[in-house]
């Protein structure tokens, strides 16, 4: 089974900051690499599917990359409405494995 | 509107038995992968199964093979979880979601139906 290690599990950071958080496939998933955002009492939130597409209605603050095995998700500046815990899911024929999640709480 | 809606979840005792339904509107359901995914109290989300369109594959997470079966009706744009032999680390909120394999992410997410596993 593939693994998916993400990292760090909290990011302490302020309105502005620039945010990145890592993820990393236990083997290659090519580009099938999505990240979500999920906040207390509510069902993830798609935020980047296929490594770096941004799904509808997602500001452009947010931002993905990588290939293989290393990816990442970066918030160019940390809004408010932005802290909430992230995850990225691998999705490839045989399985949807998720990160164990990044909090990004106020510093 | 794409939406997913699940129901039957509810209090088991351990080594019961449960049927959780996903009914989905707003997108062409048989064309799509199909997953369940679920969220212990305080903690991540793990994947727990995912059907391909026409229920031809099915995969799971090792802890709960040859417990839960995952399996849909495209005539009723429904897909199920039958969830067997429950344990108490099965305790979570499960959610329906369209995607999450065959290279579809997961999107949309229903509100989630809250499984205790609890004597």
């Amino acid at each position: 089974d593939i693994q998916m290690t993400q990292s760090p599990s909290t990011l302490s950071a302020s309105v502005g900051d620039r945010v990145t958080i890592t993820c990393r496939a236990s083997q290659s998933i090519s580009s099938w690499l999505a990240w979500y955002q999920q906040k207390p009492g509510k069902a993830p939130n798609l935020l980047i599917y296929k490594v770096s597409r941004l799904d509808s209605g997602v500001p452009s603050r947010f931002s993905g990359s990588g290939s293989g095995t290393e990816f990442t998700l970066t918030i160019s500046s940390l809004q408010p409405d932005d802290f909430a815990t992230y995850y990225c899911q691998q999705y490839n024929n045989y399985s949807g494995t998720f990160g164990q999640g990044t909090k990004v709480e106020v510093k | 509107e794409m939406q997913v809606v699940e129901s039957g979840g509810g209090l088991v005792q351990p080594g019961g038995s449960l049927r959780l339904s996903c009914a989905a509107s707003g997108f062409t359901f048989s064309t799509y992968w199909m997953s369940w995914v679920r969220q212990a109290p305080g903690k991540g989300l793990e994947w727990v199964a995912n059907i391909n369109q026409d229920g031809t594959e099915k995969y799971y997470v090792g802890s709960v093979k040859g417990r839960f079966t995952i399996s849909r009706d495209n005539a009723k744009n429904s897909v199920y979880l039958q969830m067997n032999s429950l344990r108490a680390e099965d305790t979570a909120v499960y959610y329906c979601v369209r995607g999450g394999g065959g290279g579809s992410s997961s999107s949309p997410w229903g509100q989630g139906t809250l499984v205790t596993v609890s004597s």
